[in-house]
């Protein structure tokens, strides 16, 4: 069955650090892959996506993720967080046209000022 | 952007009476949308798809006659928790994808926090 794994479930780091959140899928196919991010109290927003092209993806807020297709891998990195960066990142992956996603388990990000 | 909401935002009832959750698109027809329920700490779990003017496809493992899905028109579909028990409390999302929007784009509502005591 088709799985999302996300390797940090808590990451802890003060402004300006560098932000690296890794996200693993297995599935052999083409699929579609998101970062999703969820601020305190409010709804889940797309950071970004990829469906095909340059696996260097770019997103709002500084965020960008890279493609890995031999390591069944989409990364999310930010080269310099901010305070407002605190919130819950999920992973996503669809194999579906119709946006059936499969989200990872998330990894809780707080940024210390 | 796009504008999915969620009403109620938050709901206590009693053990075995049902609960109604619905899910709107504000600024756009959704031909489909996905409800999900996240545990605490744990990920978005999908629970069913619904589709407009049609049954809702469920999951494997998701009661359909617990969760009850209408999609009625293409701004508005509702989960019905039936008879809800404590284990039933959970945070439900619903996502809605458009005729206009991207293949896999999806918009999400705020959530409902249901408790059953």
């Amino acid at each position: 069955a088709q799985s999302v794994s996300q390797h940090n479930h808590h990451v802890i780091l003060s402004e300006a650090a560098s932000l690296e959140l890794g996200c693993n899928y297995s599935y052999g196919g083409t699929v579609n892959l998101f970062w999703y991010v969820q601020y305190p109290g409010q709804h889940l927003q797309l950071l970004l996506k990829y469906f095909s092209g340059d696996p260097l993806v770019k997103g709002i807020k500084g965020f960008e993720a890279e493609f890995i297709k031999s390591k069944f891998s989409f990364n999310l990195r930010k080269p310099s967080v901010q305070w407002s960066d605190t919130a819950e990142y999920f992973c996503a992956v669809t194999t579906d046209s119709w946006g059936k996603l499969q989200f990872g388990a998330g990894t809780q990000v707080v940024v210390t000022p | 952007g796009a504008v999915v909401s969620q009403h109620p935002s938050w709901v206590i009832c009693k053990s075995g009476t049902s609960v109604k959750i619905e899910c709107r698109s504000l600024d756009f027809q959704a031909t489909t949308m996905f409800w999900y329920r996240q545990f605490p700490k744990q990920s978005l779990m999908l629970m069913a798809t619904s589709n407009e003017g049609s049954k809702a496809t469920y999951e494997q493992g998701v009661e359909k006659d617990k969760f009850l899905i209408n999609h009625a028109s293409l701004t508005l579909s509702t989960l019905t928790v039936t008879s809800a028990h404590p284990e039933d409390s959970s945070f439900y999302i619903c996502s809605a994808h458009g005729l206009a929007t991207n293949t896999g784009e999806l918009f999400f509502g705020e959530g409902s926090r249901l408790t059953v005591l």
